[in-house]
């Protein structure tokens, strides 16, 4: 079975950070690219990165450029999301997506809620 | 606002046919695949269509995708009660390199 589980959310005050992981079991994660898409408290569905199979490709949403950095461990089957400068409107619940490229997002975690508030 | 422009809600009653549209530009839906993901009150969202019109397998026939232009729509025939859910559009922007939802339809089953 696809399972995707996310962790390291919670409470964090602005301008602070956290880094959050997802652990992959039941496909061979090293050939999937993977992303990360969040969803404010009551709003729809933003992506925020993306990262290739093999690491080479990364791709940023314009309002995480520069603050967010995706990374992945092919051995540990772990994609994980470094977030810095951390400001009130990152405030979501943050999906670990499988990228299966033509054929979509094909997998989605539970979710990690991140909360950014003084 | 979302770069792709859907409804923010629909409605039908048990057994009608309701559509959903997706709007979007030459950059996306005009030369990319669209995507429509369903999210169940209180759930992860799941892929419903892929590739503009293909549905993955334990989908049932009665969602259907289709695209045409810098458009795109999500027809679901025989409604259910179990089909009140949030849909949502998606697609590769070569534009831009980033991928793009659509702001989502809340579906309510009247």
């Amino acid at each position: 079975e696809v399972q995707l589980v996310e962790s390291g959310g919670g409470l964090v005050q602005p301008g602070g950070s956290l880094r959050l992981s997802c652990a992959a079991s039941g496909f061979t994660f090293s050939i999937y690219s993977m992303n990360w898409v969040r969803q404010a408290p009551g709003k729809g569905l933003e992506w925020v990165s993306y990262i290739s199979s093999s690491s080479t490709t990364i791709y940023y949403a314009d309002s995480v450029k520069g603050r967010f950095t995706i990374s992945r461990d092919n051995v540990k089957n772990s994609l994980y999301l470094q977030m810095n400068s951390l400001r009130d409107e990152d405030t979501a619940v943050y999906y670990c997506v499988r990228d299966s490229g033509r054929d979509g997002y094909t997998a989605w975690g539970q979710g990690t809620l991140v909360t950014v508030s003084s | 606002q979302s770069v792709l422009t859907q409804p923010p809600s629909a409605s039908g009653t048990p057994g009608q046919r309701v559509t959903i549209s997706c709007s979007g530009s030459s950059s996306n839906i005009g030369s990319n695949y669209v995507y429509w993901y369903q999210q169940l009150p209180g759930t992860a969202p799941k892929l419903l269509i892929y590739r503009n019109n293909q549905r993955p397998s334990g989908v049932p026939d009665r969602f259907s995708g289709s695209r045409s232009g810098t458009s795109a729509s999500l027809a679901i025939s025989g409604l259910r009660s179990e089909d009140e859910a949030d849909y949502y559009c998606a697609a590769w922007d070569g534009s831009l390199s980033v991928a793009v939802f659509g702001g989502g339809t809340q579906l309510t089953v009247l």
